[in-house]
C-alpha cells in the first residue's frame, strides 16, 4: 500500500513570497490533516478535512494560509505572503474514516519550508 | 481541552543501556495514546498505540509503553537501546470525542552514545 505522498520535500523562499504544498493521501482515506512542525516543537494541527469538507481549521492563520481538497482526494496548502516564522516542516496525514469512528492517522515525510 | 507533556526535552544514554521517555497527558474525556518516532528529515512513524485492553503495549523495534490511568501517564521504555534508536520521539493523544485530531507533545530527543 502506497503511503502519504508530499511534494516538494524542501522549499526555500523569500519572505513575502507565496508557496504551495501538495499532498496525496493513501487511496480511499476520507480524512486528511495538515500539521505544522516548528523546529523543537511537536506538530500542530492546521486543518482537517473529511472528504472535501473542512472539519477543523481553528488554528489555521487564515489571513495568509489557505487549503483546499478538491474532489476529496489530493490537497494543497498555500501560504501567501510567507513570513519568517512560517519556517517549519509541513506534514500531511490521512486516515481511513472520520466522524464517530476512530482510526489513526498515517503521516507523509513532510515538506521542509525555509523562509529567508 | 487536551494537552500532552513530555517531561524531558533531551535524553542522552549509552548504547545497550535501558531508557524511559516520560509522557503525561491532561484530558477531561477518554483518549487514545500513541508514541511516534521521527528520524532526521523523515516523517512520523508509529511506534505503538494504546486503544483499550491491556495497559502494557508492545511496539516495534523493542519498545513498550504502559498506560497508567490514575497518573495519566504513558511512558515509553526500551530495555537496551542501539545507536540507531537516536531520533525524536513524540507522545500523542487522540480524544475520543469525534473528529479525532492528534495532539502532540513537544518531543524528546533520544541520543544514544557509543
Amino acid at each position: 500500500e502506497a503511503g502519504v505522498a508530499q511534494s516538494p520535500r524542501y522549499k526555500i523562499i523569500e519572505k513575502r513570497q507565496s508557496v504551495a504544498f501538495w499532498c496525496n493521501p493513501i487511496s480511499g482515506h476520507a480524512t486528511l490533516y495538515w500539521y505544522q512542525q516548528i523546529l523543537g516543537q511537536g506538530p500542530k494541527l492546521l486543518i482537517q478535512f473529511q472528504n472535501n469538507g473542512v472539519v477543523d481549521d481553528s488554528q489555521l492563520p487564515k489571513d495568509r494560509f489557505s487549503a483546499e481538497r478538491l474532489k476529496g482526494v489530493d490537497s494543497t496548502l498555500k501560504i501567501q505572503p510567507a513570513k519568517l516564522e512560517d519556517s517549519a516542516v509541513y506534514l500531511c496525514a490521512s486516515s481511513p474514516r472520520g466522524g464517530s469512528t476512530f482510526t489513526e492517522a498515517f503521516f507523509g515525510q513532510g515538506t521542509r519550508l525555509t523562509v529567508v | 481541552a487536551q494537552s500532552v507533556t513530555q517531561l524531558d526535552s533531551q535524553v542522552p544514554v549509552f548504547e545497550e543501556a535501558p531508557v524511559e521517555l516520560r509522557c503525561n497527558y491532561s484530558s477531561s474525556v477518554s483518549v487514545y495514546l500513541f508514541w511516534y518516532v521521527q528520524y532526521p528529515n523523515q516523517g512520523l512513524q508509529l511506534l505503538l498505540k494504546y486503544l483499550s485492553g491491556s495497559t502494557l503495549v508492545k511496539g516495534i523495534n523493542g519498545f513498550e509503553a504502559e498506560f497508567n490511568k490514575s497518573q495519566t501517564s504513558f511512558h515509553l521504555r526500551k530495555p537496551s537501546v542501539h545507536i540507531s534508536d537516536t531520533a525524536e520521539y513524540f507522545c500523542a493523544v487522540i480524544p475520543n470525542t469525534g473528529g479525532f485530531k492528534t495532539i502532540f507533545g513537544a518531543g524528546t530527543r533520544l541520543f544514544v552514545k557509543a
